[in-house]
């Protein structure tokens, strides 16, 4: 069964770092989204993505925040300077349509 | 209001029992439903999509009331596998797909 994989599975990083979150989606999928769950609570939309531009963000997603679809499989968000407040755990999903496919996410701690 | 309410439980129940859990969302737009199921820090996995006729997969049965705003979820004969949190997930309405996350409630099938 095809798969959404991210990469890191977990990552620490100092606060004010940047980071740089990975995801291969499905490769016929068509719409590409980032979520994050704040440990103990519900998960959150961030951004859409069609057509390499984005097609919605949160309020969540803002300056610090970026997508980019580099070379046609990857899909990336870039968190350009961390806050304690980002630690949660980030996940990618892509879909055709309807019924999206998550990937098995990035814990990312700040600290 | 919150676009998503759900009982976050937990609901304890035996083996072989009948559980049902309940929602409500705030966006009469939302035109796609679904119920996902998540176990403890992992992705969302989607459980079904509801359709307004309502539909049945094997044990699970799911029903939506696009007047009253409500969608519900009916398990028979609970494993223990199905301990996990079901999250309800209507759509945020417009093209983008994205999706509104409830906080969930959570099940606990005991031997």
């Amino acid at each position: 069964e095809p798969e959404v994989t991210q990469t890191p599975s977990h990552q620490v990083t100092q606060m004010g770092q940047e980071v740089i979150l990975r995801c291969v989606p499905i490769s016929n999928h068509l719409y590409f989204y980032w979520y994050r769950q704040i440990l103990g609570q519900k998960v959150e939309f961030l951004v859409s993505f069609y057509n390499n531009e984005i097609s919605e963000k949160s309020e969540i997603f803002d300056d610090q925040f970026s997508v980019e679809r580099p070379d046609g499989s990857n899909f990336t968000l870039k968190i350009r300077s961390t806050k304690l407040e980002d630690s949660a755990m980030y996940f990618c999903a892509s879909s055709l349509k309807y019924g999206y496919t998550f990937g098995s996410g990035t814990r990312l701690t700040v600290v | 209001r919150k676009e998503v309410e759900q009982d976050p439980g937990p609901f304890n129940v035996p083996e072989g029992a009948t559980v049902a859990f309940n929602c409500t969302y705030s966006n009469s737009a939302s035109q796609s439903f679904f119920w996902y199921r998540q176990d403890c820090r992992k992705e969302p996995k989607l459980l079904m999509s509801v359709y307004s006729s309502g539909n049945e997969d094997g044990r699970f049965t799911a029903q939506l009331n696009r007047a009253s705003q409500y969608i519900s979820l009916l398990i028979r004969d609970s494993k223990l596998s199905d301990s996990a949190t079901y999250l309800c997930v209507p759509d945020g309405s417009g093209n983008t797909g994205k999706l509104i996350f409830g906080q969930g409630t959570t099940l606990q099938v005991k031997p």
